[in-house]
């Protein structure tokens, strides 16, 4: 069975832009979760998509989102790029949300904002 | 609210060492815990959970047990290797039905086996 997929692997861009994500869950998972992670904040929830409504949002300004389609598929997207969101964006699904259910993880997009 | 706290790193062990990573966490009622680990240039990897206190999850000769009383998950090996160097991340998620189930994750330790 195919794992997490994410695209584009890296993306480079220019403060001020907008960039858009991809993440393609396990098949048959339903649950997705995006994850920032950078050297100085460590890993840090984003987002929790179940049935294309989002279940939970982390500490991170409007400029983030995200949405998830019928096919449990999410993107997320960032507006206005800082140069503090150049970091490695993780998505992670899961069958279900449940607090004993397992997140697989992508490879991630590395984002670099200049 | 929850939180996860493991030993910091770099760890330099020499090969066939035993290895210790501490973990403890802060939580309500029984989260349950994982173990995650990054290689270099890629995303994140489960290595082993536990979703009860006692169990013991295993994998590739890690193992961690769940201790509610000392609220640790402590991760061991008795002989690393050299691929076994790379960042572990300890992490929870909360009890089922508390609402949400994002995973809070500890800093990482970074583990370097030299030959």
């Amino acid at each position: 069975k195919a794992g997490v997929t994410q695209t584009p692997r890296y993306l480079i861009k220019t403060r001020g832009q907008q960039v858009t994500l991809s993440c393609s869950p396990i098949s048959g998972h339903r649950s997705v979760s995006w994850y920032q992670q950078t050297p100085g904040q460590g890993l840090q929830f984003l987002f929790e998509y179940f049935s294309e409504t989002q279940r939970n949002k982390g500490n991170f300004p409007g400029r983030f989102s995200g949405r998830q389609f019928s096919n449990s598929r999410s993107e997320m997207n960032v507006s206005t790029l800082e140069l503090g969101d150049s970091a490695l964006y993780l998505c992670a699904s899961s069958l279900a949300p449940g607090g004993q259910e397992t997140q697989y993880f992508g490879p991630g997009t590395r984002l670099l904002v200049l | 609210g929850n939180s996860v706290t493991q030993m910091e790193g770099p760890v330099t062990l020499s090969e066939e060492a035993f290895l210790t990573i501490n973990c403890t966490y802060t939580a309500t009622g029984y989260p349950s815990l994982f173990w995650y680990v990054q290689y270099p240039g890629e995303g994140l990897q489960l290595l082993l959970k536990a979703t009860k206190a006692d169990d013991k999850g295993s994998n590739k000769g890690f193992e961690a047990t769940y201790r509610k009383e000392t609220t640790s998950f402590h991760l061991e090996k008795g002989s690393v290797q050299v691929s076994d160097s790379a960042v572990y991340f300890c992490a929870l998620t909360p009890p089922s039905g508390a609402g949400s189930y994002q995973l809070t994750f500890g800093k990482g330790t970074k583990l370097s086996v030299i030959p």
